[in-house]
């Protein structure tokens, strides 16, 4: 049981280059999360799926995207990398399921992101 | 908008006490604790739901209170293994989201 991981774990860029990170969950969890990590501005939502198919906006959504095609993976792209975008990524997931509360989140390793 | 938490930082030798807060301005609906330690990943430590019901930590301890929307975690005969940036994450009714604030740095020393 890995839960949840995170390709690729460091990767440079230069402005203006497109990636897709990927995220990768083997419990069953209906919700997954991206958030970036700022020193300084702890975590913020970036994008959010609460079951395949679907996305949602965070707090940070701009110059990014996002993907649910299939329940166990969670993609984020960014069209064109810009440095105000170097940062580590963090992919988290939790149970959902139509609880009547927020579940625990459990999150992955992290991606650091480098764009010059 | 980010919970304020408070303090922003601070050390503590073996076996000393600490209390971490957390407020927000929003009415909530749960508040969860997390610790990150340096390079990982963030950790979950506790749930704290309106109501008062606790799930998480055997050996930490937390609040809330509801009436102030505030949330405080408790850290008693700290060790080494305490040392981490804490982060709380508050959730508003109906919203399956988590927003964190900008984390209390806790450095443990012998």
């Amino acid at each position: 049981n890995a839960g949840v991981t995170q390709t690729p774990k460091f990767r440079v860029l230069k402005t203006g280059q497109s990636m897709t990170l990927l995220c990768a969950q083997d419990m069953n969890h209906e919700y997954m999360y991206w958030y970036r990590q700022d020193p300084g501005m702890g975590l913020r939502l970036i994008h959010y799926s609460v079951g395949e198919g679907t996305t949602a906006k965070g707090e940070v959504p701009d110059g990014y995207n996002v993907s649910r095609l299939k329940k166990q993976n969670f993609l984020l792209g960014l069209e064109s990398a810009a440095p105000s975008q170097t940062s580590v990524y963090f992919c988290a997931s939790s149970y959902g399921g139509g609880g009547t509360y927020q579940e625990t989140q459990y999150f992955g390793p992290g991606t650091r992101l480098l764009v010059l | 908008q980010q919970p304020v938490q408070s303090p922003q930082a601070v050390i503590l030798r073996e076996g000393e006490d600490a209390v971490i807060n957390c407020s927000s301005s929003k009415a909530l609906y749960s508040v969860h604790w997390y610790r990150q330690k340096h390079g990982e990943a963030p950790v979950f430590l506790m749930i704290l739901l309106k109501g008062g019901e606790q799930k998480g930590h055997e050996k930490i301890s937390a609040s809330f209170n509801e009436k102030k929307q505030q949330s405080s975690l408790y850290l008693t005969a700290s060790q080494l293994s305490y040392s981490g940036t804490y982060f709380c994450g508050t959730e508003r009714a109906g919203s399956y989201q988590l927003t964190f604030g900008k984390g209390t740095k806790l450095s443990v020393i012998p």
